[in-house]
């Protein structure tokens, strides 16, 4: 199974752009969500949802938009890309059922200048 | 709330030594407790699991017990290895809160 796939790898924006930031999973799982990871920051939650139809805030939801029209695919919007924006970005899932360990893609890495 | 509090790095030890690194929690409930592993450039994965009071989790010589009295579920290991430079996330998942919550990870170095 290919788990979790993030693309693009590598992203630089300009100030401003926008961007979807895209995540697939091929487990059938209901919860996934983002997060960004920063220096020192550990991971901060970005959004998540626990099934089709349905998302929810994080704790740094501002300037970022989800949508989940499947199971498969949970991609991250950035509005109006700004500096504080560079970052790392992981996209995870998990099932509710059974011991529930998430599962990460490898990883977007985000510069906006 | 739900919240894992990890014993801060960065941590440095030579090769063959003993590594312990804390990690307590908050938590309603039952929750299942882990161990993920960060490769430097990678994602992170799994790296042990235990799911109920007393049960001991184990992987790569790696291992931890989830002690309700303590709220903890420290990682241990008898001899490290360079390879096993990473950071290091101690998690839950809380059925009640439908979600994962991580601590902030600790970083090992471990020197030849």
């Amino acid at each position: 199974n290919a788990g979790v796939t993030q693309t693009p790898k590598f992203q630089v924006l300009k100030t401003g752009q926008s961007m979807t930031l895209q995540c697939a999973q091929d487990m059938n799982h209901e919860y996934m969500s983002w997060y960004r990871q920063d220096p020192g920051m550990g991971l901060r939650l970005i959004h998540y949802s626990v099934g089709a139809g349905i998302t929810d805030q994080g704790e740094v939801p501002n300037g970022y938009n989800v949508s989940r029209s499947t199971t498969e695919d949970f991609p991250l919007r950035l509005l109006s890309a700004a500096p504080s924006q560079t970052s790392v970005y992981f996209c995870a899932s998990s099932s509710h059922r059974g011991a529930t360990e998430a599962f990460f893609g490898q990883g977007t890495r985000l510069t906006v200048v | 709330g739900n919240s894992v509090t990890q014993m801060e790095g960065p941590v440095t030890l030579s090769e063959e030594a003993f590594l312990t690194i804390n990690c307590t929690y908050t938590a309603t409930g039952y929750p299942s407790l882990f161990w993920y592993v960060q490769y430097p450039g990678e994602g992170l994965q799994l790296l042990l699991k235990a799911t109920k009071a007393d049960d001991k989790g184990s992987n790569k010589g790696f291992e931890a017990t989830y002690r309700k009295e303590t709220t903890s579920f420290h990682l241990e290991k008898g001899s490290v290895q360079v390879s096993d430079s990473a950071v290091y996330f101690c998690a839950l998942y809380n059925t009640n809160a439908g979600k994962s919550t991580f601590g902030d990870g600790t970083t090992l170095t471990v020197k030849p």
